[in-house]
């Protein structure tokens, strides 16, 4: 069975500092791994995803996540953070080896950032 | 529309009532699937259709719950003898691709409440 870890459920930086939100995985076969974000009321947006290649993968609004296989972890990284990005974050994994897999979540990090 | 269109946004219900949700996804897009998501919870998976067939239903709860696709575009969600356990947010989300590595695209949800 596959699985998603999101052992924070609450991030708090200040406007311009760095931000991680984690993420570790499980999955039997090759990781394809996402991450979504949900604003109040909205429905999931796609971020970014890692399939294969390039460890750092980079996505919307100035997110990049590192694929990093030996700690099975997908961190989910900004430079520098904006109010704007206060929403709720959602990592994601399927299993590429299947054929077909569902894509399973993490239950979530909300991430708070104060002006 | 340009994205997944999930109606009815809300639903209140009592014990024991039929519902129905509706999903009409984005056009062209072969690949459908139904998660549910709970307070403080991450998606949980539903089915996923492929064309016209569930491809994977091993989400759904058990038999009060059933989806249909039947001319490969629209979908609905159908819920018989609702239970208050049943309130959530049913999301719905379509993907050109079927291999596993496309993004899916999610509609706004679905909110039922079972009174």
């Amino acid at each position: 069975a596959q699985s998603v870890a999101q052992p924070e459920d609450q991030v708090n930086v200040a406007e311009g500092n760095p931000l991680t939100v984690k993420c570790t995985y499980s999955v039997s076969g090759n990781p394809y791994l996402f991450w979504y974000v949900q604003y109040p009321n909205r429905g999931l947006q796609f971020l970014l995803k890692y399939i294969t290649g390039d460890n750092l993968v980079k996505g919307s609004y100035g997110f990049e996540a590192e694929f990093n296989k030996s700690q099975t972890s997908f961190h989910l990284k900004k430079p520098s953070a904006l109010v704007s990005d206060s929403a709720l974050y959602f990592c994601a994994v399927r299993d590429g080896n299947s054929g077909y897999s569902t894509l399973t979540f993490g239950k979530g990090t909300m991430l708070l950032v104060s002006p | 529309g340009a994205g997944v269109s999930q109606t009815p946004s809300n639903k209140v219900t009592e014990k024991g009532k039929y519902v129905e949700l509706r999903c009409d996804p984005i056009s062209g897009h072969t690949a459908l699937y139904w998660y549910r998501q709970s307070l403080g919870q991450g998606p949980e998976f539903l089915i996923y259709f492929q064309g016209t067939g569930a491809a994977d239903d091993s989400g759904l709860p058990n038999d009060r719950f059933f989806a249909v696709r039947p001319e490969g575009s629209v979908s609905t969600l159908k819920i018989q003898r609702t239970e208050r356990g049943d309130s959530a947010v049913y999301l719905c989300a379509s993907s050109f691709d079927s291999s596993g590595t496309g993004e899916l695209f999610f509609g706004e949800g679905s909110r039922l409440t079972v009174l």
